[in-house]
């Protein structure tokens, strides 16, 4: 079974603080893709970073920075000198990708960022 | 990458009465999703929609309620059925574009409110 797991169901941080956004997953594939996505109130969901599994390089994308350990079957999200713009909900997301298999959303984790 | 078009983007219905909500993609693409969002919940799929085959429902939905139709390659409809107030919430489409997806693309939502 696959399962993704977002412990903070609220944070809170005052504008330009660091924040991360904690995901875990489980799952029996050996193929496997992460996701993250940022819904904000207007309701669209934006795609963010996809990780294959055999990928263990962390990555950085401005003030967005993605630390994926298998070990430990972690693909956390830091946003950096966070900013009004990024209050949104974010969610953490797997697909086995064995062939067109479905998204696996996570409950996701509502930013707000305080000026 | 893949342009979703989902009509309407928002409605309110009367108990009872049914809506279909059309996806329509500008590229071919062998899957579609679709998802429910009940309010202030995460992602739920409903049901995977394959051309030229019945689409596959996921736990706790059934065709009765969520009948879709997948005519052709770029085109699907999702029907909620005698819709009763729990029925409120943003059904959104999601295509796969070919067996690595890349990134699953969602289309802008539809905020159904059923009174």
């Amino acid at each position: 079974a696959q399962k993704v797991t977002q412990a903070q169901t609220e944070i809170s941080v005052v504008e330009k603080e660091d924040v991360t956004l904690d995901c875990v997953y489980e799952t029996r594939d050996t193929t496997y893709y992460l996701f993250w996505y940022k819904q904000p109130p207007s309701g669209e969901l934006v795609f963010l970073i996809r990780r294959n599994s055999f990928d263990e390089q962390n990555e950085i994308s401005g003030r967005y920075s993605w630390n994926f350990q298998k070990s430990t079957s972690s693909f956390n999200f830091t946003i950096t000198a966070s900013q009004v713009v990024d209050s949104a909900v974010y969610f953490c997301a797997l697909s086995a990708r064995t062939s067109y298999d479905k998204v696996i959303f996570g409950p996701g984790t509502s930013l707000s960022v305080i000026p | 990458s893949a342009v979703i078009s989902q009509k309407p983007s928002r409605d309110i219905c009367q108990r009872g009465t049914s809506l279909t909500i059309q996806c329509q993609v500008d590229s071919q693409v062998t899957m579609m999703f679709w998802y429910r969002q009940q309010p202030g919940q995460s992602l739920t799929l409903i049901a995977t929609a394959n051309q030229g085959s019945e689409a596959t429902y996921e736990s706790g939905f059934v065709i009765d309620k969520f009948p879709i139709s997948r005519p052709n390659l770029t085109f699907s409809t999702l029907t909620v059925s005698n819709m009763s107030p729990e029925d409120s919430s943003i059904y959104l489409c999601s295509v796969a574009l070919d067996t690595l997806n890349t990134e699953a693309f969602f289309g802008q939502g539809t905020r159904l409110t059923v009174v």
